[in-house]
């Protein structure tokens, strides 16, 4: 069975400091591979989305990138962090497959800037 | 662009009491509908799905949610609610290309 994970799990980090997030997907091959990021109310925003190694689509303009160096591997950094960048952070995958359009998410990552 | 409107932010009900959530949609080509669920402490995970067919889906936990094309929504109900089904609920679209695009979720409160 497919299992995604993300660490670490909370992050407290004082503003303009960099920031590294990973998640990392077992059990499957060639997934699909999304940042989001969750605000209360306002539901879940993509940030960027992967279809395949070293491509990255971004889909809102920030202050953060994201870089995938192995099929399974979805990094999300920030060389300067800012008090908006506060949130809960979620990594998840999907299959390349057209028919099967779901995803599926791992735990987050509850990032507080200080 | 597509959008995904979810009106009611916060539902509080009773044990055993009928829920409904609405879901509202913007896009005017083919769509996949989900509903997704997320428990307190938990991960985000999928309730039902809506790819094509039957317009009535029927999900885990009991719940069912019907698309309605002519007014582009995707409620989802569930005609006795338990405690345990205290989650924030989020409704999501996919439209073209390999994205979702979700609405802003609804946190529901079932009282014991």
């Amino acid at each position: 069975s497919q299992t995604i994970h993300q660490w670490p799990a909370t992050l407290v980090q004082p503003v303009g400091s960099p920031l590294s997030l990973e998640c990392t997907v077992e059990g499957t091959s060639n997934p699909n591979l999304y940042w989001y990021r969750q605000a209360a109310g306002r539901g879940l925003q993509l940030l960027f989305y992967s279809v395949g190694i070293g491509q990255i689509s971004s889909e809102v303009p920030q202050n953060l990138s994201a870089s995938r160096p192995q099929d399974r591997q979805f990094i999300l950094s920030s060389k300067k962090l800012l008090l908006s960048d506060s949130g809960f952070y979620l990594c998840a995958w999907g299959r390349r497959d057209r028919v099967y359009n779901e995803q599926f998410f791992g735990p987050g990552t509850r990032l507080t800037v200080l | 662009a597509q959008s995904v409107s979810q009106h009611n932010h916060h539902v509080i009900l009773s044990e055993a009491a009928s829920l409904e959530l609405g879901c509202n949609y913007s896009y005017g080509g083919t769509v996949n509908l989900f509903w997704y669920v997320q428990y307190p402490g938990q991960h985000l995970q999928l309730l039902l799905k809506y790819f094509s067919g039957d317009p009535l889906v029927k999900g885990i936990k009991g719940f069912e949610a019907e698309f309605i094309k002519s007014k582009f929504s995707f409620n989802l109900r569930k005609p006795s609610v338990q405690w345990s089904d205290t989650a924030e609920y989020f409704c999501a679209l996919k439209a073209a290309g390999n994205k979702l695009t979700f609405g802003g979720g609804t946190r529901v409160l079932v009282k014991p």
